[in-house]
């Protein structure tokens, strides 16, 4: 299986701050990478897929980067409806697998 | 538009058989995938099988021969059936419509059920 390892396990940020999360595959996933924000209570929501295409409806302060085994998140100013928790998930090959989280929340 | 709701018992019994339904609008099942995902009390996600859109199914193979993934496609409803429940299998179970092609990814999730396995 692909494992996930996604840093930090959590963060703290100022209103207006840049954030990233960064989440490394254990072998090359090719820019299968997707981004999800799950806030308490609520199921995931999609961000990012393909590593950096952004999911209709997602402000444009979020944006993702990477390939081979690395990639990132980024959240270009922070606001308070940005709190929760990020995951990155694989979808090259099955089983599918997911990062462990990261929970972002405002300074 | 596009919805997805699971429904189920919310308590199941040590060694018992967990039944789920995920009822889908806005979409055809023949068009798309649905996954299964859950969530152990707010921690990671762990994806459990898919029903692909030409009827086929993949596994998660930590569920080797528990787990069961069928549809009815004029109900637009997809069902899991996992058996020989134990307590490490207490979360949130989601069902997920695939909204990639060369890659597999969730781009609309259901609102999950919290099932308790329990005596």
């Amino acid at each position: 299986d692909i494992q996930m390892t996604q840093s930090p396990a959590s963060l703290s940020a100022s209103l207006g701050e840049t954030v990233t999360i960064q989440c490394q595959a254990s072998e090359d996933i090719y820019s299968g990478l997707a981004w999800y924000q799950q806030k308490p209570g609520k199921s995931p929501q999609l961000l990012i897929y393909g590593a950096s295409s952004l999911q209709d409806g997602v402000p444009s302060r979020f944006s993702g980067s990477g390939s081979g085994t690395q990639y990132s998140l980024k959240i270009s100013s922070m606001q308070t409806e940005d709190e929760g928790v990020y995951f990155c998930q694989q979808g090259l090959k099955y089983p599918l697998t997911f990062g462990s989280g990261t929970k972002l929340e405002i300074k | 538009q596009v919805q997805l709701k699971e429904s189920g018992p919310g308590l199941v019994q040590p060694s018992q058989t967990l039944s789920l339904t995920c009822t889908v609008s806005g979409f055809s099942l023949t068009s798309y995938s649905v996954h299964w995902v859950r969530q152990h009390s707010g921690k990671s996600l762990e994806w459990m099988g898919r029903m692909w859109s030409d009827g086929d199914t993949s596994y998660n193979s930590a569920f080797t021969s528990r787990l069961s993934i069928s549809r009815d496609t004029s109900k637009s409803q997809v069902f899991l059936k996992m058996n020989s429940l134990q307590t490490e299998d207490t979360g949130t179970y989601y069902c997920a419509r695939n909204g990639g092609y060369r890659y597999a990814y969730f781009d609309y999730w259901g609102q999950g059920v919290m099932v308790t396995v329990s005596s």
